[in-house]
């Protein structure tokens, strides 16, 4: 199975911060990585897809960037529904496999 | 809209069998992957395997060790899995999701999710 590494696990960050978050996969995924956020309580939601393409309705501040093994989540300032828990998922290879996920917290 | 509406929360006993269901609304049933997925409490996303409404194609994680079976009706525009041989470590949420794009392997939307607890 291809292994995803999410860093960091956590992050602590205010409203208008610029942040990344970084997915590093196993083996080289080319740009099959795709980016959601989790609620408490929720379903993920979809953000971006193929690295670096963004889902209809997602608002722009967040980008995602990357190919090969290493990838980015960028969120370009912070609002206060973004802080959630994110995760990377590789759709290279099945089983399709999910990093451990990075929440994000208000500091 | 696109929706995926599954059924309740589930206790079951270890060794028992679970059988969850996931009604679509707002598209054309047969042109979409749904697929499965799990999370165990504080754990991460799990994918269990999808199958190709139309056709009824499926292709299942190993992980499971062949525990795991997905069907569809398509005249009832539902998918349905399920997990035999339960352990403890059953217990999670599981989410049907649909493929955003025919053809795609990202997921949107997801389910609501449904409750499995596993306890003696």
């Amino acid at each position: 199975d291809i292994q995803m590494t999410q860093s960091p696990s956590s992050l602590s960050a205010s409203v208008g911060d610029r942040v990344t978050i970084t997915c590093r996969a196993s083996q080289s995924i080319t740009s099959s990585l795709n980016w959601y956020q989790q609620n408490p309580g929720k379903a993920p939601k979809l953000l971006i897809y193929a690295a670096s393409s963004l889902q209809s309705g997602v608002p722009s501040r967040f980008s995602g960037s990357g190919s090969g093994t290493d990838f980015t989540l960028t969120i370009s300032s912070l609002q206060p529904e973004d802080f959630a828990t994110y995760y990377c998922q590789q759709s290279y290879r099945t089983p399709y496999t999910f990093g451990q996920g990075t929440k994000l917290e208000i500091k | 809209q696109v929706q995926l509406v599954q059924s309740g929360a589930e206790v079951k006993k270890p060794g028992a069998s679970v059988k969850l269901s996931c009604e679509a609304s707002g598209y054309t049933f047969t042109n979409y992957a749904i697929h499965w997925v799990r999370q165990a409490p504080g754990q991460r996303l799990e994918w269990m395997g999808w199958i190709n409404a139309g056709s009824g194609h499926t292709k299942y994680s190993q992980n499971f060790q062949g525990r795991v079976t997905i069907t569809s009706d398509t005249s009832a525009n539902t998918a349905y899995m399920e997990l035999s041989s339960l352990i403890s470590e059953d217990t999670a949420v599981y989410y049907c999701v649909r493929v955003a794009t025919s053809g795609t392997t990202w997921f949107d939307p997801w389910g609501q999710g449904t409750l499995v607890t596993v306890s003696s």
